[in-house]
């Protein structure tokens, strides 16, 4: 099983609502990752967990909170999100951080949009 | 975090003609991944460099990474339609290129 698994596919938000997106893998990898992307740019990191630990936070703003509450789950807890936060969420997931082996699965993605 | 650019930002190639795209920094690397996106897709890897002067091919995919690391190419043999797509080079996996958005028209 290689795949990562995102919910839900789609989330629409007030800006004063608290909302969560959750995240799955089951392949036994212990670095997960959020990745913010909006329409034609690239990825941009957000998070990095390793063995369930956060070891990076890309000065996102605390309005986005992370939790890996094991190794398979992780989770984006939302809260007073702005307009300019509507983007797609995605997850991805990879053996180890800065390991060996680098490669990232990535899951479909959240599209949230923020009213 | 690591800013690397590519070029071009969008290629237009007919079906059966060559296409590259090139991934460019101001610092040495110490490795360098590939991705595509399809149109409504997910990033799925294609490839991770490590070693100056690398290279590595996939099927029509060949992927060099320069002698002084501190740029990278991905070159296609004879398009096809189902290489349409957003191809991303990315600096320790984590910090993705600007992207080179691939049309092939039938």
């Amino acid at each position: 099983d290689t795949e990562v698994t995102q919910t839900p596919k789609h989330l629409v938000m007030g800006m004063t609502n608290k909302k969560s997106l959750k995240c799955e893998q089951h392949m036994g990898h212990r670095a997960m990752y959020w990745y913010k992307q909006k329409a034609k740019k690239p990825p941009e990191l957000m998070f990095v967990y390793s063995y369930e630990k956060l070891s990076i936070n890309e000065s996102v703003p605390s309005r986005f909170s992370p939790e890996c509450p094991n190794s398979s789950l992780l989770n984006l807890h939302l809260h007073a999100l702005q307009p300019e936060d509507s983007a797609l969420y995605l997850c991805a997931s990879s053996q180890v951080f800065r390991g060996e082996t680098y490669e990232q699965y990535f899951g479909p993605g959240t599209r949230l949009t923020v009213t | 975090g690591q800013q690397v650019m590519q070029i071009p930002q969008y290629q237009h190639v007919q079906e059966g003609e060559d296409f590259t795209t090139y991934c460019n920094s101001s610092t040495t690397l110490s490795n360098i991944q590939w991705y595509k996106q399809r149109p409504g897709g997910h990033p799925v890897f294609l490839i991770q460099l490590v070693k100056s002067g690398e290279v590595k091919k996939q099927k029509r995919l060949t992927f060099q990474f320069g002698e002084a690391k501190k740029n990278s190419s991905l070159h296609i043999t004879a398009t096809q339609t189902t290489d349409v797509g957003t191809y991303f080079c990315a600096v320790d996996n984590l910090f993705f290129g600007t992207g080179t958005r691939l049309t092939v028209i039938p």
